[in-house]
């Protein structure tokens, strides 16, 4: 199935450092979501996003919608050992329902 | 109060065999949706079902794959002569509507020998 292009793959960073992530695609999306997810564990919502344009932060972590509806990127600043994990973005379009399309993920590892 | 839950977390099985996996949605949650995750990949859509509405069933992959869901309240997804290309992780998620956010249960790792 689709999914859409996320970078960095992966990132080994020592904590206090800031991470940015991005995601993008051919096709427009009408939201924007991303999750984390920890080993064994289903994804978790961090942030979602509505409008093109927007920026939206939720404590250390902050995301923009794309202006042209087909990117978006999120930061975590100051990171702590517990942002290990794989960021997935994902695009939904309004089928009717909300149709996710995820992104390749990319997995934080955070040195103390 | 209680969220996605799946069984079984984890399934082996020989190729050839058929599988079910269950998902139970957060109470009251009228939409369903169940996720293939293949290993280091991000998550694909299977199928979605709201309520008593016929489901959208473009997600999968082929007519080996099937899924019910009784109401709103519990799902299967059943794989039939699965073949080891169906290894991954099944993910089922729940939503409080269409269009609200979707509520991730830990998934169900299935590995066809």
């Amino acid at each position: 199935g689709q999914q859409l292009n996320q970078s960095p793959q992966s990132m080994f960073i020592q904590e206090g450092e800031d991470v940015s992530m991005n995601c993008t695609s051919s096709s427009i999306f009408n939201t924007w979501l991303w999750y984390k997810q920890d080993p064994g564990e289903g994804p978790v919502l961090l942030i979602a996003l509505y409008k093109a344009g927007e920026l939206t932060s939720n404590g250390r972590l902050t995301a923009q919608f794309g202006i042209t509806r087909k990117d978006s990127f999120l930061n975590i600043s100051a990171s702590i050992p517990s942002d290990v994990g794989i960021y997935f973005c994902a695009g939904g379009v309004n089928t009717g329902f909300q149709k996710l399309v995820f992104g390749t993920g990319t997995r934080l590892l955070v040195s103390p | 109060g209680a969220g996605v839950s799946q069984s079984p977390s984890n399934k082996v099985t020989e190729k050839g065999k058929d599988v079910e996996l269950r998902c139970d949605p957060i109470s009251g949650h009228t939409a369903l949706y169940w996720y293939r995750q293949r290993l280091g990949q991000g998550l694909e859509f299977l199928i979605y079902f709201q309520g008593n509405s016929a489901p959208d069933k473009s997600g999968l992959p082929s007519d080996r794959f099937s899924a019910e869901r009784t109401g709103e309240s519990v799902s299967t997804l059943t794989i039939q002569r699965t073949q080891q290309e169906d290894s991954a992780v099944y993910l089922c998620a729940s939503s409080l509507g269409r269009a609200e956010t979707q509520y991730f249960g830990p998934g169900t790792r299935l590995l066809v020998l």
